[in-house]
C-alpha cells in the first residue's frame, strides 16, 4: 500500500523568503504525486502535480516541485513568499492499480504562516 | 465550467440519527470521489463510483454508504450517527477516476454530530 509523510505540520516563513514544504512517499510501484492548497472553510485546490516525463514539475502560484525517485521525495517549493500563500498544503499520491479508481492517499497536511 | 458543488455546506445532526449528503461534479466528469477530513485522521477516502457503480472503497463501516445517478450525481449517507462521525466530508470528480487523472473538489458539507 502506498503512503505519504510530511515533515513538518507547521512552517512558518518571512514574506519573500524561500518556502519549502517536505512529503516522502511510500509505493512499491510508480506513483503519481500531487500537492493540493486548502483554504480556510474551502475544498482543495491542484497547485501541480507529477505523472511521468520531467521531473521538476512547475505549478500555480510560482510553485515547483521536483520528483526523485531516489530519495521517494516530492517536495514543494516557492522562491519568494507571499502572505497569500498561508494555507494547509497536501501531498497526495494514487498508483496505477486496479483496486486504485479514484483514490489518493493524502499526508497530514502542513500548515503555513506567512510573517510580513 | 461550472465547478464541483456539494450540498449542504452545513449540518448540525444528533447521535443515532441518518444524515444524506449531495454532490454534483463538474459536467462531463463520470467518477465522483467521496472523503472524510477530520483533524485527527487527516483526509481519508470513503469510496468511489463511476457509472452508477461503486468500483472502490475505503476501509469505514458499512454505515457510511454512496449511491451516484445516471447524471453522475452522487449522494453519500451516513446511518445511525456517532460523534466521532463529525467531519468535513468532501466529494472530488474527475473524468475517469483513474490514477494519475486530476480530481476537482468541492467546498464540503461540514456535519456536526451533537
Amino acid at each position: 500500500a502506498q503512503s505519504v509523510t510530511q515533515l513538518g505540520s507547521h512552517v512558518s516563513v518571512s514574506e519573500g523568503a524561500l518556502v519549502l514544504l517536505r512529503c516522502n512517499y511510500s509505493s512499491s510501484v510508480p506513483p503519481y504525486l500531487f500537492w493540493y492548497v486548502q483554504y480556510p472553510n474551502q475544498g482543495l485546490q491542484l497547485l501541480l502535480k507529477y505523472t511521468t516525463g520531467a521531473t521538476l514539475v512547475k505549478g500555480i502560484n510560482g510553485f515547483e516541485a521536483e520528483f526523485k525517485k531516489s530519495e521517494t521525495s516530492f517536495h514543494l517549493t516557492k522562491p519568494s513568499a507571499h502572505m497569500s500563500d498561508a494555507a494547509e498544503y497536501f501531498c497526495a499520491v494514487s498508483v496505477a492499480r486496479g483496486t486504485s479508481y479514484g483514490k489518493l492517499t493524502f499526508g497530514q497536511g502542513t500548515i503555513l504562516t506567512v510573517h510580513p | 465550467k461550472a465547478g464541483v458543488t456539494q450540498t449542504p455546506r452545513y449540518l448540525i445532526k444528533t447521535r443515532g440519527q441518518q444524515v444524506t449528503l449531495s454532490c454534483s461534479p463538474i459536467s462531463g466528469h463520470r467518477s465522483v470521489s467521496w472523503y472524510q477530513q477530520t483533524p485527527g485522521q487527516g483526509l481519508q477516502f470513503l469510496f468511489e463510483y463511476f457509472s452508477e457503480t461503486q468500483r472502490n472503497k475505503g476501509n469505514f463501516p458499512g454505515r457510511f454508504s454512496g449511491r451516484q445517478f445516471s447524471n453522475s450525481r452522487s449522494e453519500m449517507n451516513v446511518s445511525t450517527l456517532e460523534l466521532g462521525d463529525s467531519a468535513l466530508y468532501l466529494c472530488a470528480s474527475s473524468l475517469e477516476g483513474l490514477a494519475g487523472g486530476e480530481q476537482y473538489f468541492g467546498p464540503g458539507t461540514r456535519l456536526t454530530v451533537l
